[in-house]
């Protein structure tokens, strides 16, 4: 079963409101993950971290997302002014390797709702 | 972009009775993409059912099995007797085998088992 722990569980937001969610790997895994799950079911890649650095991010991660991993906390996802379309499950994932071939393990996941 | 689709749910079966739950992949970005199949049990996080690196092989675990079958671009899901615990949201994503570690998720295929 996985370690991955995610808080909180549920997050309710105005639109324009900062939203902000944690993330603590499984131990020992250096490489970390945020997806997006929309109300359809949708899964979205949003950003990948090794140990403290970002690999990767999709553009709308760019704009009003943030995210870091800093060293000896836990990682996090802000979402600076919330929009209705960012309510969603946001599930981060850790890794003990880089490469899809390494599994992946999530946490239990944000559900964010912005009114 | 890389994409796929799988059966949409919700499925259900009888308990004993044979399970299959389509997946194609289309992967223009991804020459040979890594196959797998997550899981999420009720009141769980996603959790790795089973992967499959290589073209032409099989994976199983708890019973499933898919095959990674190239020409097609599937990667189906089968269980030959299902059981009420097997009663879970599956769902079938690919993986870059570079350094790019992101999974595609499809949309998940709710399957309810009767007992």
């Amino acid at each position: 079963n996985s370690k991955v722990i995610q808080t909180p569980r549920y997050l309710v937001k105005g639109q324009g409101q900062k939203a902000k969610m944690r993330c603590i790997p499984e131990k020992g895994h250096p490489v970390v993950f945020w997806y997006q799950q929309n109300k359809n079911n949708e899964f979205k890649f949003l950003i990948n971290f090794q140990n403290q650095e970002v690999l990767q991010q999709i553009d709308m991660t760019e704009k009003r997302f943030s995210a870091e991993c800093p060293s000896n906390s836990p990682c996090s996802l802000e979402i600076q002014s919330s929009e209705a379309g960012d309510s969603a499950l946001y599930l981060c994932a850790s890794s003990l390797r880089l490469g899809s071939y390494a599994e992946q393990f999530f946490g239990p996941g944000t559900r964010l709702t912005v009114l | 972009g890389d994409s796929v689709t799988q059966t949409e749910g919700p499925v259900t079966v009888s308990e004993s009775e044979s399970l299959i739950i389509n997946c194609t992949y289309s992967a223009t970005s991804i020459a040979y993409p890594n196959l797998f199949w997550y899981v999420r049990y009720p009141g769980e996080g996603l959790q790795l059912l089973l992967k499959v690196i290589t073209a032409g092989q099989k994976g199983s675990s708890r019973g499933f099995e898919a095959t990674y079958n190239k020409e097609t671009t599937s990667f189906h899901l089968q269980k030959a007797s299902v059981q009420e615990s097997d009663s879970a949201v599956y769902y079938c994503a690919l993986g870059d085998r570079g350094s790019n570690a992101k999974l595609t998720f499809g949309k998940g295929t709710k399957l309810s088992v009767k007992s």
